[in-house]
């Protein structure tokens, strides 16, 4: 069964330190997302992206984080200088359209010291 | 902003019992209802969805409901099992599509 595949499962990084979180979709997926969740909260929205662009982001997306899709398989969450309220398990799923199941990781757990 | 709310927070229920866990929206665009189950460790895994065209779905042990004109929709679980001992979530998605709204989250607790 195709899934969401995401590296690393746990990353440890010094506060100002930049993160890079990777995803693989589902490979004929054309819709990517990536969410938050911070310890014991819900998980939350992050930013989506379609056609090599962000279509939709939410507050918590700033100028520290970016995104890309650098070839046809990988979806990248970057965090140029991480805070210690970035430490949150992050999730990356994904959907064949707009409107369709999302699919999601096992996601990778940030902890910033 | 569009809000999805989720009750109870935990929910601890004896093996063969049913639980029931309930979200109301805020959007009335909204129309897209999915509930994951997530076990520790682990990402989000959908179980089940209803879109706002059906008032019922059911899959096996699991069924959710909807009321659109109450903005409420329910996941039931029957004949609970340990294994369906986990957090589940539920969310809601606007009709153009896109990011998920997420409730709080539901801690199951199904004691042998």
């Amino acid at each position: 069964e195709p899934e969401v595949t995401q590296t690393p499962s746990h990353q440890v990084t010094q506060m100002g330190q930049e993160v890079i979180l990777r995803c693989v979709p589902i490979s004929n997926h054309l819709y990517f997302y990536w969410y938050r969740q911070i310890l014991g909260q819900k998980v939350e929205f992050l930013v989506s992206f379609y056609n090599n662009e962000i279509s939709e982001k939410s507050e918590i997306f700033d100028d520290q984080f970016s995104v890309e899709r650098p070839d046809g398989s990988n979806f990248t969450l970057k965090i140029r200088s991480t805070k210690l309220e970035d430490s949150a398990m992050y999730f990356c799923a994904s959907t064949r359209q707009m409107n369709t199941e999302a699919f999601f990781g096992q996601g990778t757990r940030l902890t910033v010291v | 902003g569009e809000n999805v709310e989720q009750h109870p927070s935990t929910l601890s229920v004896q093996e063969g019992d049913s639980a029931v866990i309930k979200c109301t929206y805020s959007d009335s665009a909204s129309n897209y209802f999915p509930w994951y189950k997530q076990e520790l460790g682990k990402g989000p895994q959908l179980i089940i969805d209803i879109r706002s065209n059906v008032g019922e779905k059911k899959d096996q042990r699991i069924a959710v409901t909807l009321n659109k004109t109450a903005k409420h929709f329910s996941l039931h679980i029957t004949e609970t099992q340990p294994e369906d001992s986990a957090v589940y979530f539920c969310a809601g998605r606007h009709n153009q599509g896109g990011k998920l709204i997420f409730g709080q989250g539901t801690e199951l607790s199904v004691k042998p």
